[in-house]
């Protein structure tokens, strides 16, 4: 079932801005994980972050953790126009079975 | 990185037909694959998980007579969709995780079935 809940679903930004997306989730997780999907393609992995973790840094992504709140947020920095795809959080509830959310569709202007 | 192939990426048949999807760890021994279908501009939705040499776990709502799962190797899984019908036109995405106990699943590039 999908657990992980994600706000904005769409953000349009000007090249060169921070973009920042929400998941929220309901159970609790081992990891929470952060996917990049190119519009009609596999999905990338971007980052990990474990439960015990608060916040995890990877080139421009920076992903936080607040397990009290059960929410993750990735920032893209200096956005860029290959940055432009759609965004998802997954959490993994101890069994390795992701749960998606429902994704942040970014769009970089030039 | 690890990476896991979906063949093939794109496929067109008439409804009561049956497709198979394969989906392969290239370069790495994946004991648990997972299936996942997307609809447009919607999320990926776990169907099954496929571990090898043993039967596939269904979600719920999965017809598991419709949906075959077959992992026979340590490097390939398979998902027939049989008889297919319309409605079973989607994005069909699988995942490996590997044998080093790490959390991390590599998805393949996906297979967009359109049944007609």
């Amino acid at each position: 079932s999908q657990q992980g809940e994600e706000d904005p679903q769409a953000l349009s930004i000007q090249e060169g801005e921070n973009a920042t997306m929400n998941c929220s989730y309901k159970t609790s997780i081992n990891n929470l994980q952060w996917y990049r999907q190119n519009s009609g393609r596999g999905l990338v992995h971007l980052i990990l972050i474990r439960s015990n973790e608060r916040e995890k840094h990877s080139g421009r992504l920076r992903v936080t953790l607040d397990t009290s709140k059960k929410s993750s947020s990735l920032l893209i920095t200096a956005s860029r126009a290959a940055d432009t795809a759609s965004y998802f959080c997954a959490t993994d509830p101890h069994d390795y079975k992701l749960s998606f959310g429902a994704g942040t569709t970014v769009t970089v202007r030039a | 990185g690890a990476v896991v192939s979906q063949h093939p990426s794109r496929v067109i048949c008439k409804s009561g037909t049956s497709v198979k999807i394969e989906c392969r760890s290239l370069d790495f021994q994946a004991t648990t694959m997972f299936w996942y279908r997307q609809f447009p501009k919607k999320s990926l939705m776990l169907m099954a998980t496929s571990n090898e040499g043993s039967k596939a776990t269904y979600e719920q709502g999965v017809e598991k007579d419709k949906f075959l799962i077959n992992h026979a190797s340590l490097t390939l899984s398979t998902l027939t969709v049989t008889s297919a019908h319309p409605e079973d036109s989607s994005f069909y995405i699988c995942s490996a995780r590997g044998t080093s106990g790490s959390n991390e699943q590599f998805f393949g590039p996906g297979t967009r079935l359109t049944v007609l």
